[in-house]
């Protein structure tokens, strides 16, 4: 078990440009989750996955992001025409079963600065 | 709304004191749960400890123990014998049935800095 890895650890990226992130989840788990976390607040909520279905997305989640899981294995993450307010820490977690004491296994995060 | 409030932005304590981090949270369900994650530099969410709303006993786990107070809808972490390697951003949790456990509600954090 090597834990949630994601790829690539910083992104530095010119306005306008689309970005892509990974997320390897831990293998046997089902749920995968993305938060963003900006600069002196906690990680918010954007999207859940369930195997490969995206069962919920945050309204945080603007029409140039989108997420994909397919096979239900790892995920991406793409923002298209990226803009500064694009600029936090992308967290992917992942977690094995289904309640209110499910523990979350976080990743180490992709850092994006738009310049 | 569902909000965590977390007051202290930072702490400091002595190496080897306990330090009482802050966590209050505003929800109307009844049942649900809060967690306490701690972040390093290196930026990973590391798992501390969990409570129920319908534990009836407070949690430890090792060093850390949360004082749960339900009525005026606290969960402060206790960090005993402080120790460098605590020097970290600590963030308070809730994760709700409402939408079926899908996600976990966080606080700002409060950063923690433990000096020799």
């Amino acid at each position: 078990d090597t834990g949630v890895s994601q790829d690539p650890r910083h992104k530095i990226t010119k306005r306008g440009q689309n970005v892509t992130f990974r997320c390897d989840p831990i293998s046997e788990h089902n749920r995968l989750y993305w938060y963003r976390q900006t600069l002196g607040q906690g990680p918010e909520f954007l999207t859940y996955f369930q195997n490969e279905a995206q069962l919920e997305k945050s309204r945080l989640l603007s029409d140039r992001f989108s997420a994909e899981r397919p096979k239900g294995s790892f995920s991406t993450l793409e923002i298209q025409r990226t803009e500064q307010g694009d600029s936090a820490m992308y967290l992917c977690a992942s977690s094995l079963s289904h309640g209110l004491n499910t523990e979350a296994f976080f990743g180490q995060g992709t850092r994006l600065t738009v310049v | 709304a569902q909000k965590i409030t977390q007051t202290q932005p930072g702490m400091f304590v002595q190496e080897k004191e306990a330090v009482t981090l802050d966590c209050t949270y505003d929800t109307s369900d009844q049942s649900y749960g809060l967690f306490w994650y701690k972040q390093p530099s290196s930026g990973e969410m590391i798992f501390l400890i969990y409570q129920g709303s319908y534990d009836e006993q407070n949690a430890t786990e090792g060093r850390y123990s949360l004082n749960f107070q339900k009525a005026r809808k606290s969960a402060n972490l206790v960090i005993s014998a402080s120790q460098l390697g605590d020097s970290a951003m600590y963030f308070c949790a809730m994760r709700r049935p409402s939408g079926g456990y899908n996600k976990l509600i966080f606080g700002a954090g409060t950063r923690l800095a433990v000096h020799p």
